[in-house]
């Protein structure tokens, strides 16, 4: 299995709302990561969760609560957003996440709608 | 920091031709590089990395990149387009040390494969 699976594929929240992504990966890797993508941009690093521990916060809002249950899991917590905040969050994970050459496995992504 | 910058945010190309895309780096050490490819409605996969083992590096879908220290870039080309390569390109490097984990994006680009 060389899946990372997100769910759900799409998401149409309101500002007041609480929601949460979710992220699976069953290949064993130690490092997992959220990227959002705006439309027709880059992906560009939110978090970086290394052996269950948050390792990397780039500065992202409060408004985004990332959790690690365990190794296999990802979650994205997500309140009172704004609809600038909507965009594809994809899900990434690699093998150990220290060694900078690492080959990340991404999701295909939750494409949300804040409105 | 590490940075990567794409030249050409839109490429069209024949069916049958030779794919060019271009990328240079910066760095203040031997960087990491990648290529991931995008398609439309999905997360980004890796067509290959250069990681100092040698300077042509060959990936998947017959995409080769060169690195080339004294021009700090990394092209990625394709002696004859497909159909099937019309996407979204990115070039990427990692960050180092404590940052190793930390993929930072070029700006992309889109490639357009006309029959």
């Amino acid at each position: 299995d060389t899946e990372v699976t997100q769910t759900p594929k799409h998401l149409v929240m309101g500002m007041t709302n609480k929601k949460s992504l979710k992220c699976e990966q069953h290949m064993g890797h130690r490092a997992m990561y959220w990227y959002k993508q705006k439309a027709k941009k880059p992906p560009e690093l939110m978090f970086v969760y290394s052996y269950e521990k948050l390792s990397i916060n780039e500065s992202v809002p409060s408004r985004f609560s990332p959790e690690c249950p365990n190794s296999s899991l990802l979650n994205l917590h997500l309140h009172a957003l704004q609809p600038e905040d909507s965009a594809l969050y994809l899900c990434a994970s690699s093998s150990t996440g220290g060694e900078g050459n690492e080959k990340l496995f991404f999701g295909s992504g939750t494409q949300l709608s804040v409105l | 920091a590490q940075s990567v910058t794409q030249l050409g945010s839109h490429v069209s190309v024949s069916e049958g031709a030779l794919v060019l895309l271009r990328c240079n780096y910066s760095s203040s050490v031997p960087p990491y590089l990648f290529w991931y490819v995008q398609y439309p409605n999905q997360g980004l996969q890796l067509l290959l990395k250069y990681t100092s083992a040698a300077t042509l590096v060959k990936g998947i879908n017959g995409f080769e990149a060169e690195f080339k220290k004294s021009e700090t870039s990394f092209h990625l080309t394709k002696p004859s387009a497909h159909m099937s390569d019309a996407a979204e390109y990115f070039c990427a490097v990692s960050g180092v040390g404590a940052a190793g984990n930390k993929l930072t994006f070029g700006g992309g680009t889109r490639v357009l494969v006309k029959p």
